[in-house]
């Protein structure tokens, strides 16, 4: 199947914990992202790469770490978990960066529920 | 101003209703815009792009001012799969034009 696919689905994990959330896309897009969805919905980007280059890097903690080894993979770790990094995180791609073309849209992995206790 | 307002709703409407969506945006550069659905604890998907003259996808049918920087979509004869949250999307500032999610309007289709 050609889809962004990421694991895990569930992460569960102790506040000052260190984890990884690793995405990968097949439909030969060149830009990936990750977005974080947090409790109240509200659905923000965090990174964007295209190419395996970053483009976009917004006020995240530089204890999250985007990892692109090649233009079909976009991971993410996580060092010293807090309580307000509980939410869900998406991978997406796109042709495109930015997805700025009508026909370049975001194509979304099935999220990552990160509880932080 | 947020950068994209939605009204969170709910939307609760019954079967075979029409129900109308607003969303409105800060950045007057914007040029792409987006309804995506999100279903309860799954992933966005896109549900139709918005086009400056105004587009139709089957009962689907969105809008944009750009003068009043607001977009609508409009869903004509509500099926109850159509209950999900709808988020409105505009492409940011900068050159690379990241987008932008609303919080999302949640419609809700009862039998």
């Amino acid at each position: 199947d050609t889809a962004v696919s990421q694991t895990p689905k569930y992460l569960v994990t102790q506040m000052g914990n260190d984890k990884s959330i690793k995405c990968e896309q097949n439909l030969g897009h060149d830009t990936m992202y990750w977005y974080k969805q947090d409790s109240k919905k509200f659905l923000k980007i965090m990174f964007s790469y295209n190419n395996k280059e970053l483009i976009i890097n917004e006020t995240v903690p530089n204890r999250f770490s985007p990892k692109s080894p090649d233009k079909a993979h976009l991971n993410l770790h996580i060092n010293s978990l807090e309580l307000g990094d509980s939410a869900v995180y998406f991978c997406a791609s796109s042709q495109l960066p930015g997805a700025v073309l009508y026909n370049s849209p975001l194509h979304f992995g099935n999220g990552t529920r990160l509880t932080v206790t | 101003r947020k950068e994209v307002e939605q009204d969170p709703g709910p939307f609760n409407v019954p079967e075979g209703a029409t129900v109308a969506f607003n969303c409105t945006y800060s950045n007057s550069a914007s040029q792409s815009f987006f309804w995506y659905r999100q279903d309860c604890r799954k992933e966005p998907k896109l549900l139709m792009s918005v086009y400056s003259s105004g587009n139709e996808d089957g009962r689907f049918t969105a809008q944009l001012n750009r003068a009043s920087q607001y977009i609508s979509l409009l869903i004509r004869d509500s099926k109850l799969s159509d209950s999900a949250t709808y988020l409105c999307v505009v492409n940011g500032a900068g050159s690379q034009g990241n987008l932008i999610f609303g919080k999302g309007t949640k419609l809700s289709v009862k039998p």
